[in-house]
């Protein structure tokens, strides 16, 4: 059975660093990897996605790599501003396309 | 394009009542899913349907009964509530045509069991 952590729960950081949020997986048969932004009381926004066959995707100030062999996944903030303030959730796709979801990194960024 | 639209918002529902849980996606997407979301648990499969007139369980099915009435809708039912379905739901659909089955979700209904 596929599980995914994600290290680590909690992050509290000063506006302006840079960040790696850790995402790990147990079995690396998967079609691909998801990571999700939730504001609370929100729904999930979709960030990256990144095909079992690619190394890495970027999207403005967030880089995600993907290292499917060691079941093993990092998304990088570059300059963090209050608004990126949220829960990060990495969630792979396996079997009939089922999403299985870590537990989420809580992230705040403070002024 | 509204993407994934969940019906209601929020319920409050008594323990032994029933509801039913409305979902729907005007992607044109194949296949379609229902979560739920606990605290410290993360998003839990509970059903789910890869094409229209198929469905299958998830991780914890128990308790729910499903139907995908047709390509773009796909509803959640409890039939007898408890304390224990109190949850955020949400509904998810993706498409395999590009071959990314990348996820796309609804905005959540709050479920209370009382």
């Amino acid at each position: 059975k596929q599980e995914v952590t994600q290290i680590p729960a909690a992050l509290s950081v000063p506006e302006g660093e840079n960040l790696v949020l850790n995402c790990s997986f147990t079995d690396s048969a998967i079609y691909n990897l998801q990571w999700f932004r939730q504001d609370p009381g929100k729904g999930l926004t979709s960030l990256l996605l990144i095909q079992s066959s690619q190394r890495e995707q970027t999207s403005g100030r967030l880089n995600a790599s993907l290292d499917k062999s060691s079941g093993r996944s990092t998304l990088y903030i570059a300059a963090s501003q209050p608004g990126d303030s949220a829960t990060y959730l990495c969630a792979v796709t396996g079997t009939a396309s089922k999403l299985t979801f870590g537990t989420g990194t809580r992230l705040q960024v403070t002024l | 394009n509204a993407g994934v639209t969940q019906t209601p918002k929020f319920q409050v529902l008594k323990t032994g009542q029933s509801m039913t849980l409305q979902c729907a996606q005007d992607m044109n997407h194949n296949s379609m899913y229902w979560y739920r979301q606990d605290p410290g648990m993360g998003l839990r499969l509970i059903y789910y349907s890869a094409s229209e007139g198929t469905t299958d369980k998830g991780e914890v099915p128990n308790g729910y009964n499903v139907s995908r009435l047709n390509k773009r809708e796909f509803s959640l039912r409890l039939e007898s509530a408890a304390p224990s379905q109190t949850s955020v739901y949400f509904c998810a659909s993706s498409s395999q045509r590009t071959g990314s089955y990348e996820q796309y979700f609804g905005p959540g209904t709050r479920l209370t069991v009382t």
